[in-house]
Parts: C-alpha cells; sequence; structure tokens
C-alpha cells in the first residue's frame, strides 16, 4: 500500500514569512501533485511534477520532485493571508491508475 | 462548462438507508474517481474508472458500489448506511495517462449517517 506522508500537519505563520511543506513515500511515483482545498471546496490543482529533480515556479509558489521521485517539497516565500488553506499531495505509481493523496498540511497565514 | 458535478451537497441518512451519489463531466475525462475526506485522514480513494464498462477498487471499497456505463456519469451506490460512512464524498475526473494530468473535483456531498 502507498503510503504518503506530509509535514507539517499545521502551520500556523505570520504574513510575510516563508514555509516548507514537504511530502515523502518509499514508493516511486510516475507523477506526482500538489491541490490546495478551502472550507467547503473540492480541491484544487497547483502543479503537476513528474521528472526526478523537476522544479516548477508558480509565483511565490516552488514545487520540487525529488531526484528518486518518492518525495516532493512545496515553497512558499512571503505568505499572504490568500494562501491559507488545505494543502495536499497526491501521487501515482508507474504502471497504476490510482491517484493517492497525503493526509494534508493545513495552513493558516496570518495578517 | 460545468466540470464535474455532484448532487445532492448534502445528506442524511438512517442506518440501513440505500442511496446513489450522482456524478457527472462534461469534459470528455477518461478517469473517474470517488474519494472520501474525513477529519485529519486526508482523501482516500473508495472506486475509479478508467473508461467506460471499466471500474476497479481502490482503498477502501468494502459498503460501495459503482457502475461506469457512460464517459460523463460515474454514480457511487451506498449499500446499506452505516455511520462508519459519515463524511465528505469528492467525485474527480481527469484525462488520464502518465502525464500526470490532473484532476478536476466536484464542490463534494456532505453525507451524515444517524
Amino acid at each position: 500500500t502507498q503510503l504518503l506522508e506530509q509535514s507539517p500537519q499545521f502551520l500556523s505563520i505570520q504574513e510575510g514569512e516563508n514555509l516548507t511543506v514537504y511530502c515523502n513515500s518509499s514508493s516511486v511515483f510516475s507523477s506526482l501533485q500538489w491541490y490546495r482545498q478551502e472550507p467547503g471546496e473540492g480541491p484544487v490543482l497547483l502543479v503537476t511534477v513528474v521528472t526526478g529533480g523537476e522544479v516548477k515556479k508558480l509565483k511565490r509558489l516552488t514545487f520540487q520532485f525529488g531526484d528518486a521521485r518518492k518525495d516532493s517539497s512545496l515553497h512558499i516565500t512571503a505568505a499572504q493571508p490568500g494562501d491559507t488553506g488545505l494543502y495536499l499531495c497526491a501521487g501515482k505509481a508507474s504502471g497504476t491508475y490510482k491517484y493517492i493523496f497525503g493526509t494534508g498540511t493545513r495552513l493558516k497565514v496570518l495578517a | 462548462n460545468a466540470g464535474v458535478t455532484q448532487t445532492p451537497k448534502f445528506q442524511v441518512l438512517k442506518t440501513g438507508q440505500s442511496m446513489t451519489l450522482q456524478c457527472a463531466q462534461d469534459m470528455n475525462h477518461e478517469y473517474m474517481s470517488w474519494y472520501r475526506q474525513d477529519p485529519g485522514m486526508g482523501l482516500r480513494l473508495i472506486h475509479y474508472s478508467v473508461g467506460a464498462g471499466i471500474t476497479d477498487q481502490g482503498e477502501v471499497p468494502n459498503g460501495y458500489n459503482v457502475s461506469r456505463s457512460t464517459t460523463e456519469d460515474f454514480p457511487l451506490r451506498l449499500l446499506s448506511a452505516a455511520p462508519s460512512q459519515t463524511s465528505v464524498y469528492f467525485c474527480a475526473s481527469s484525462l488520464g495517462g502518465d502525464m500526470g494530468y490532473g484532476y478536476t473535483f466536484g464542490s463534494g456531498t456532505r453525507l451524515t449517517v444517524v
């Protein structure tokens, strides 16, 4: 059974601070995605990474896929209150059709 | 473009009742999945489908059935509701394949079993 562990589970920071969220597994993934979810809504896709070592940037968000394709990180620079939400990683192992989600990191950015 | 539509948004069931959660997408996506979300548990995969007529079990399939007679629709049936099935249910669709296309999620169905 694939497991995706995210850390930290909860994070409360002041506006303007930087933060990093981690997504780790013992399994190798053919692709890994990051989503953000707001209360009462479904998750919304932020990015997909498919190549080991790949780095993608989305404004103040930087995503990295580990060289061995077992882990990923999300770094937010100068966090803003609008970044508040639940961040989820999801991975798909090669040869399977299933996307497995991590347990999530709940971020709160205080003004 | 509606995306993924789930109905109903809220539902209360008595233990032992059955019901069907509806999911429809208008993006011609091959992949569709059902997830449940419980506090502190993230999203857990119930069933998924890679095309019309093809379904398979996810991590937590017990107590649920699915069918995929068309590309657009992927209903989830609760056979005999139990309090442990109280959760928020999300349907999602994707182009699929190994290129890592992301899922588009519906807005969820909040189910309470009493």
